[in-house]
């Protein structure tokens, strides 16, 4: 079982929708999540960093994060075509620096 | 700056042949990362070097790979001999250090078809 675990999806909404995308962990180490978006045959580009449990929003999307469940979530208001994407979460315990990642979720938005 | 340079961009080879990949990190990036993604196993970290320096390998899934870092700005990941199995991406990533919010950059990625 991988450390961070997230449904592979696919998972298709129309425009304007509100997303919402999640993972679960089991490593009660980890401290700081991440979201990373991954176009087609692209590298992955990270979205959204926090830490801890909490909220962060950056314009249509919001990080969240329930440390007391090991669940990371995130949402993407007003979902347009090229938010489709493959989104992956990632978690980090604070002393690697080095990211456990999901295997990802992919995400369609159709006109 | 043109990104994260990763050649060659696609790969067909036959088992037991040699592969190498390359990698030219961003110009100043002190950090450098090799990672290989699957559908089964996801993205997952192979080693990574600091100042050129091999921090940890234990991503490394055995013997048959080995990757060397000669000069800041240049990288190679090497399977020799490859399998069928060792079919994946990999990605190249740098940061400018190995710490907290040192966002990776990642290269477009190596498609690798070993037959």
């Amino acid at each position: 079982q991988k450390e961070v675990e997230q449904d592979p999806g696919p998972l298709s909404v129309p425009e304007g929708a509100i997303v919402s995308l999640n993972c679960t962990y089991s490593n009660s180490a980890f401290q700081y999540f991440m979201w990373y978006r991954q176009y087609s045959r692209k590298g992955p580009e990270l979205l959204m960093y926090t830490y801890s449990s909490g909220n962060k929003e950056d314009g249509r999307f919001t990080a969240q994060v329930d440390k007391s469940s090991k669940y990371i979530s995130l949402f993407i208001r007003d979902s347009q075509p090229s938010d489709s994407a493959t989104y992956l979460c990632a978690a980090e315990s604070g002393g690697s620096y080095i990211p456990t990642f999901g295997r990802g979720t992919s995400l369609i938005v159709h006109p | 700056d043109a990104g994260v340079i990763q050649s060659p961009r696609h790969e067909v080879t036959e088992m037991g042949q040699e592969v190498t990949l390359r990698c030219k990190p961003i110009s100043g990036h002190n950090s450098l990362f090799w990672y290989r993604q699957t559908m089964m196993r996801g993205l997952e970290l192979l080693i990574y070097f600091n100042n050129n320096v091999p921090i940890d390998d234990s991503g490394m899934p055995e013997d048959r790979f080995s990757a060397k870092m000669p000069n800041a700005s240049f990288s190679t990941l090497k399977i020799q001999p490859s399998e069928p199995r060792d079919s994946a991406v990999y990605f190249c990533a740098s940061s400018l250090g190995v710490g907290r919010q040192e966002t990776q950059y990642f290269g477009p990625g190596t498609r690798l078809l070993v037959l």
